[in-house]
């Protein structure tokens, strides 16, 4: 079946612009997961979906991001007035139900703030 | 001091030995525990999962689990070229958080 889908691929905009990336996890799975990976380190964990609900949003970077999942699928990551330090690879995950179960990663959005 | 710790590499190990990676952590609550594998410009794969002390062998693979220590390690037998890759470890924090490490770039030498 399907795997993880991201878009875009690629994104390239300038510092104080907004932008949007979005997930479209596996059929069925509840829990979805979006994280950030700057280059040569490890991965960021941002925020967690079960279902609509994020329980946890503590580990967003700050307040120009926000994300939201709409009918327990897709799931839209938000930046608001980018900086450069924003630049890095948004991974996006999700797993049938609960955080230890599988996560499945889509290909990431690659995103330059010029 | 970090919450995950990983010696970043490169690891060189010829084909066919065994590749031994390291992670300590610091959150002493932590239950569950993860191996993830990421090639080069792609996406982290998760190779094995471990929740309680001792040894999980899965194919090739082994992770390690010391809880006292703080310690999760993986083995890797009969390293192949493949197997070149970045490992991540990672733990679960509560319910809803995946701590990551920075990563261990392993090369195996044909």
């Amino acid at each position: 079946g399907a795997g993880v889908s991201q878009s875009p691929s690629n994104k390239v905009t300038e510092k104080g612009k907004d932008v949007e990336l979005r997930c479209d996890p596996i059929s069925g799975h509840t829990a979805l997961y979006w994280y950030r990976q700057s280059l040569g380190q490890g991965l960021e964990f941002l925020i967690y979906f079960q279902g609509n609900s994020a329980p946890d949003k503590s580990g967003l970077p700050s307040d120009r991001f926000s994300a939201e999942r709409t009918g327990g699928s897709v799931s839209t990551l938000t930046i608001q007035r980018t900086q450069q330090e924003d630049s890095a690879v948004y991974l996006c995950a999700s797993s049938l139900a609960t955080l230890t179960d599988t996560q499945y990663f889509g290909p990431g959005t690659r995103l330059t703030v010029l | 001091q970090k919450e995950v710790e990983q010696n970043s590499g490169p690891l060189s190990v010829p084909e066919g030995a065994i590749a031994s990676l390291n992670c300590t952590y610091s959150d002493r609550v932590s239950q569950s525990f993860f191996w993830y594998r990421q090639y080069s410009g792609k996406s982290p794969e998760l190779i094995m999962s471990i929740y309680s002390n001792g040894d999980k062998e899965d194919g090739r693979f082994t992770a390690q689990l010391n809880k006292a220590s703080q310690y999760v390690s993986l083995l890797i037998r009969d390293s192949q070229p493949s197997d070149s890759a970045t490992y991540l470890c990672a733990y679960s924090r509560g319910a809803q958080k995946l701590v990551f490490g920075q990563g261990t770039r392993l090369t195996i030498n044909p």
